[in-house]
């Protein structure tokens, strides 16, 4: 069974630290792009960062780019998310989801990747506060 | 950033209605649309990506269509486990950006 797991969620003071792991199984991790998604409370979803298959590819959403960093450990099948100087505003819970495509050919030249998130872990928490 | 607004943002349904909930994206990303479903505590699922493709396991029930700007999702009859909260996301460059969502509620 394809299974993701969170863990690492904590409470934490503004400008503190936490680092985030989302633990794979029943596919091999390396073959796939990764994503953070997180969900404040009574708030909707938001992508958060993403990674290559190879994690030679980093992105990041403006809101958390330069204090966060994704990783993965694709011989321990584990996907990272290091969070530093926290703000209250990073309160959510935070879903890893694996990443999938399809190729579209169109002509002889032309094909198309489409991306989705097709399996996700429960989430875990983190709440920044003093 | 490209920024997705759904409409409604909450919408109230009987069992058996047919709904549509749209989603239009600030700039034309072709059909790189994804819909989910997310219900209270539990994790977001996976309906359609690429616009219009329903992913495996699925009801028929959900469609989706559109391209460019312009989107929908479609439940044709809704039954008692489609009440849950609906989301569009833009995977056709980062940040991959969602709709605000839009709750579906018994009527």
């Amino acid at each position: 069974e394809v299974q993701l797991v969170e863990s690492g969620g904590d409470l934490v003071q503004p400008g503190g630290s936490l680092r985030l792991s989302c633990a794979a199984s029943g596919f091999t991790l390396s073959s796939y792009a990764m994503s953070w998604v997180r969900q404040a409370p009574e708030k909707g979803l938001e992508w958060v960062s993403g990674i290559s298959g190879s994690g030679d590819s980093t992105y990041y959403a403006d809101s958390v780019k330069g204090r966060f960093t994704i990783s993965r450990d694709n011989s321990k099948n584990t996907l990272y998310l290091q969070m530093n100087s926290l703000r209250v505003e990073d309160t959510a819970l935070y879903y890893c989801a694996k990443d999938d495509r399809i190729t579209v050919v169109r002509g002889a030249l032309n094909y198309y990747n489409y991306y989705y998130m097709d399996v996700w872990g429960k989430g875990t928490t983190v709440t920044v506060s003093s | 950033d490209i920024q997705m607004t759904q409409s409604p943002s909450s919408l109230s349904a009987s069992v058996g209605d047919r709904v549509t909930i749209t989603c239009r994206a600030s700039q034309s990303i072709s059909s790189h649309l994804n819909w989910y479903q997310e219900k209270p505590g539990k994790a977001p699922k996976l309906l359609i990506y690429a616009a219009s493709s329903l992913h495996s396991g699925v009801p028929s029930r959900f469609s989706g269509s559109g391209s460019g700007t312009d989107f929908s999702l479609t439940i044709s009859s809704l039954q008692p486990e489609d009440f849950a909260t609906y989301y569009c996301q833009q995977s056709y460059t980062t940040p991959r950006t969602f709709g605000q969502g839009t709750k579906l509620e018994i009527k």
